[in-house]
C-alpha cells in the first residue's frame, strides 16, 4: 500500500522559514517523480514543485521559485521542502505527492501538513 | 486565475449524468495528457481519471474522461449522494514548465 507522509508544518512568523518532510512506503521511491502541492484554506490546488526521480531535475511554480527547494534523499525514502522567507500566503495545508512516472502527473497525496504564516 | 477552466460548480440529482468541463490552451492540455481528481470534504484529493480517459483500478465505471483539443471533461452518471465532492482537472504546461490545475468545480448532489 503506497503511504506518503508529511511532516514539518506549524505556525511560522513572516520571513522565517521552515522545512517540510514527507516518509514515503508502499513503492520503489527512487522510480518516481515526486511532487508538492499546496491548497490554502477554502481554495483549490496549487502546484508548487516537483523533482525527477534521478538526474536532478527540478521545478517550481513562480510563486515559491528562488524562496522553496524541494529535495529527496532516496537512500532514506523521503521528501523534503525547505521554505524560506515565508509569506502571510503561503498558509496552506502542503501535500506531498507521488507522481504516476516522471511528469506525467500524481496518483497518490499524502493527507497534508498545515503551514500557518503569521505574526 | 487557474491556467486550467472549470465551472465553480454544477449539481444534479440521484441517477442523473453530470458532465464538468475543463478548458486549457496548446501548451498544457493541448499536448499533455489530463487527470481529474475527486476532493471529499476534508480529505486529500484522489485520483480518479488518468491520462485523459483512463480509471485506476477502484474507480467505479460511472467516471469517464474525454479530452478533444485544448479541452477536456469529466462525465459521472448514474449520479450518488457520495460523488458530491469537489472535482479538480490538470495537466503539465510546457509553457509555464509545470504542472497546472483548474480552480475546481463543487458537485452537489441535489
Amino acid at each position: 500500500e503506497v503511504q506518503l507522509v508529511e511532516s514539518g508544518g506549524g505556525l511560522v512568523q513572516p520571513g522565517r522559514s521552515l522545512r517540510l518532510s514527507c516518509a514515503v512506503s508502499g513503492f520503489t521511491f527512487d522510480d518516481y517523480a515526486m511532487h508538492w502541492v499546496r491548497q490554502a484554506p477554502g481554495k483549490g490546488l496549487e502546484w508548487v514543485a516537483y523533482i525527477i526521480s534521478i538526474g536532478g531535475s527540478i521545478r517550481y511554480a513562480d510563486s515559491v521559485r528562488g524562496r522553496f527547494t524541494i529535495s529527496r534523499d532516496n537512500a532514506k525514502n523521503s521528501l523534503y521542502l525547505q521554505m524560506n522567507s515565508l509569506r502571510a500566503e503561503d498558509t496552506a495545508l502542503y501535500y506531498c505527492a507521488k507522481d504516476l512516472l516522471n511528469g506525467v502527473g500524481i496518483d497518490y497525496w499524502g493527507q497534508g501538513t498545515l503551514v500557518t504564516v503569521s505574526s | 486565475q487557474s491556467v486550467l477552466t472549470q465551472p465553480p460548480s454544477a449539481s444534479g440529482t440521484p441517477g442523473q449524468r453530470v458532465t464538468i468541463s475543463c478548458s486549457g490552451s496548446s501548451s498544457n492540455i493541448g499536448s499533455n495528457t489530463v487527470n481529474w481528481y475527486q476532493q471529499l470534504p476534508g480529505t486529500a484529493p484522489k485520483l480518479l481519471i488518468y491520462s485523459n480517459s483512463r480509471r485506476p483500478s477502484g474507480v467505479p465505471d460511472r467516471f469517464s474522461g474525454s479530452k478533444s483539443g485544448t479541452s477536456a471533461s469529466l462525465a459521472i452518471s448514474g449520479l450518488q449522494s457520495e460523488d458530491e465532492a469537489d472535482y479538480y482537472c490538470a495537466a503539465w504546461d510546457d509553457s509555464l514548465d509545470g504542472l497546472v490545475f483548474g480552480g475546481g468545480t463543487k458537485l452537489t448532489v441535489l
